[in-house]
């Protein structure tokens, strides 16, 4: 069955410094993935969306990279600020029209 | 520009009981999605209406049922309500023509005691 992995446990990063979340899948050829920032009792935030054919993408001081060989997407916050600290996570969809299926996230911790 | 609205933001059910949620979606997006979230867990795919009809459906029983209006709103009905149904329900909406993420509302926490 299609499987999304997250880094399992929290990251804690020191403020000024990168932090950098996995997403790992498992039988799925998805045609793009998403990453979304999700706070305590809020739905989530959508963040990038990177497509199979692309291998990086840019946002402000975000990057996201998108393996589909070994299926696998990076996605990196630079210059990390106490407000970056969150639940990520990343999600796959396999069309344009189709749904989107979310790992289980990663909790980012940023300390002063 | 409102966002997703959902209602009601919390709600406390007994075991067995049915319950109604609403979602309103983003002005200009048709498509709407439900989703489920359980503490600590990512959300889980419910179903997923355009054009009024369910068009995808997740590994959910068919206790969960929904419907789609034709100003785009929809609806997650639930019966026969278990402990496990407790979680925070998500609704997700989007233009079906443009692929981009989904605009999540902030979600009824459904308590089932």
């Amino acid at each position: 069955s299609q499987k999304i992995e997250q880094n399992s446990e929290a990251l804690n990063i020191q403020e000024g410094k990168t932090a950098t979340l996995t997403c790992n899948y498992t039988n799925y050829s998805p045609a793009y993935l998403q990453w979304y920032r999700q706070d305590p009792g809020r739905g989530p935030v959508f963040l990038l969306l990177i497509r199979e054919n692309e291998k990086e993408k840019r946002k402000e001081r975000l990057k996201v990279t998108f393996d589909t060989t070994l299926k696998q997407s990076l996605f990196h916050i630079t210059a990390s600020q106490p407000a970056d600290s969150a639940t990520y996570l990343c999600a796959l969809g396999d069309s344009s029209a189709s749904k989107i299926i979310f790992g289980s996230g990663t909790r980012l911790s940023i300390r002063p | 520009d409102a966002g997703v609205t959902q209602s009601p933001t919390h709600l406390i059910k007994t075991r067995g009981q049915q319950v109604t949620l609403r979602c309103s979606p983003k002005s200009g997006h048709d498509t709407v999605s439900w989703y489920q979230q359980a503490l600590g867990q990512g959300p889980q795919f419910i179903f997923q209406y355009y054009e009024e009809e369910e068009r995808q459906r997740g590994n959910f029983p068919d206790r969960f049922s929904g419907h789609q209006f034709p100003n785009y709103s929809s609806e997650l009905n639930v019966n026969a309500l278990l402990l496990g149904d407790s979680a925070l329900y998500l609704c997700a909406s989007r233009r079906r023509t443009v692929n981009y993420g989904y605009t999540f509302g902030s979600g009824t926490r459904l308590t089932v005691v």
